[in-house]
């Protein structure tokens, strides 16, 4: 059983640039959310999908939104990227009724200069 | 809205001393209570969770968190550490009907020989 990966490990961007960070849920897992650690900060929650459809969004702009595809995997997308954009960017998955917590990915660092 | 509060940013500790890390919640209603652990550069793994029953739940390495609804804590505790337990560790909430996590800042656990 695989486990939540994603892609890439570490990622450098201009300010203003556009990125995409990929994840792959872990096998029998059809729903993905996404969380922005900050340095010296828990986890927030950006978004949730389940199906192929956004299930739940955080306190986060629009220029940050995402993928779904059939296979459950997830993409996050960030536009217009902000100094403030730079964190480690989790996906975790889970089976619909996520009684069992969230199994976590090792995250995308994403540092913008 | 719901909220975790983690006490302590860090926690300085000599190995083999016992360990307590503190949170606490808000909420208005049930929550699921989960602790992970995150080591350096990795992602979140889950350390151990309630979602209903016995109120002191156990992981597999020594460590135990007890539910307690009327103080609406959940502090993580360990009767001896090791250097290895080095690591940042967050207190989760999960609403009731709801799949998303809420987590506190972290508290960095030091151990030291």
């Amino acid at each position: 059983e695989t486990g939540v990966t994603q892609s890439p490990t570490h990622l450098i961007k201009t300010r203003g640039q556009q990125v995409t960070l990929r994840c792959s849920s872990q096998s029998g897992h059809n729903t993905v959310s996404w969380y922005q650690q900050a340095l010296g900060q828990g986890p927030q929650f950006i978004f949730q999908y389940y199906r192929e459809e956004e299930n739940g969004r955080g306190n986060f702009p629009p220029r940050f939104s995402g993928l779904q595809f059939p296979n459950y995997s997830s993409e996050l997308n960030v536009n217009a990227l902000e100094l403030d954009d730079s964190a480690l960017y989790l996906c975790a998955s889970s089976p619909r009724t996520a009684d069992y917590g969230y199994t976590f990915g090792s995250g995308t660092r994403l540092t913008v200069v | 809205a719901q909220s975790v509060t983690q006490l302590d940013s860090q926690v300085p500790v000599f190995e083999e001393a016992p360990v307590e890390l503190r949170c606490n919640y808000s909420s208005s209603v049930s929550v699921y209570l989960f602790w992970y652990v995150q080591y350096p550069n990795q992602g979140l793994q889950l350390l151990l969770k309630y979602l209903s029953g016995s109120t002191l739940v156990k992981s597999i390495n020594g460590f135990e968190a007890e539910f307690n609804k009327s103080q609406t804590s959940f502090h993580l505790r360990k009767p001896s550490v090791h250097i290895s337990d080095t690591a940042e560790y967050f207190c989760a909430v999960r609403v009731s009907g709801y799949s998303t996590l809420t987590f506190g800042k972290g508290t960095m656990l030091l151990v030291s020989p």
